[in-house]
């Protein structure tokens, strides 16, 4: 159990145009979701905190307005990147969190490379 | 954001060598995670601690929840080709925050 789904798992796209990512939990619901990002060599950075019915918490320094999140039920939810510039240019990774017997886990998607030309 | 302070950065050992790596913070956590990230791959949960000294084994990975709750330290046996990659620590604080904060990672490489 605990699989997390990502879409697509590679995009390519021009300069001033939006791609959406979308994070779904295939076995289990998910009223928390996190959108990482993450350089080369580097740690996971987050950048939002996705709940389920209401607005996403952006971390200090994430432009709300550039990163739309989305939680739109309780498996998924879609991060949306726009008005891309090729500094945005990295990879995604979406967790969701998972209610387990001692506590919570969280786990990740596969993660979804972003290339803006 | 805040990170863990994890050691070693990198490790280069040899086939059959036992590995060891930590994380340390200056709070107080109530849960640690340890995960295993591959190359253009989402980091996967290997081990989950919940309580201060919690020792729980994966097959040949332990991972230890430190009797401080400061700290915590995987433990990989007999290493293969196979371990590569890079071992992240998360630790989520008592402070009641459902955020996970995650050290930088220690990026492994096995020599066969």
């Amino acid at each position: 159990g605990a699989v997390v789904s990502q879409h697509p798992s590679r995009v390519i796209c021009k300069s001033g145009t939006s791609v959406k990512i979308e994070c779904r939990s295939l076995d289990f619901q998910a009223t928390t979701m996190f959108w990482y990002r993450q350089f080369p060599k580097q740690s996971l950075m987050l950048m939002a905190t996705s709940n389920e019915g209401s607005k996403a918490t952006y971390e200090q320094g994430v432009e709300k307005d550039k990163f739309l999140i989305n939680h739109a039920s309780l498996t998924l939810s879609t991060l949306t990147v726009t008005s891309a510039h090729p500094e945005d240019s990295s990879f995604y990774i979406c967790s969701a969190r998972a209610r387990r017997e001692r506590g919570y886990e969280q786990y990740f998607g596969p993660g979804t490379r972003l290339t803006v030309t | 954001g805040q990170q863990l302070n994890q050691s070693p950065q990198s490790m280069f050992i040899q086939e059959g060598e036992d590995v060891s790596m930590n994380c340390t913070s200056s709070s107080i956590f109530n849960t640690w995670l340890w995960y295993k990230q591959e190359p253009g791959e989402g980091p996967v949960l290997l081990i989950a601690l919940y309580k201060a000294g919690e020792l729980t084994s994966n097959g040949r990975l332990t991972a230890q929840f430190g009797i401080t709750r400061k700290d915590s330290f995987l433990n990989i046996s007999a290493s293969i080709p196979s371990d590569v990659g890079i071992y992240f620590c998360a630790g989520r604080d008592v402070s009641g925050t459902y955020k996970y904060i995650f050290g930088t990672g220690t990026r492994l490489k096995v020599l066969a």
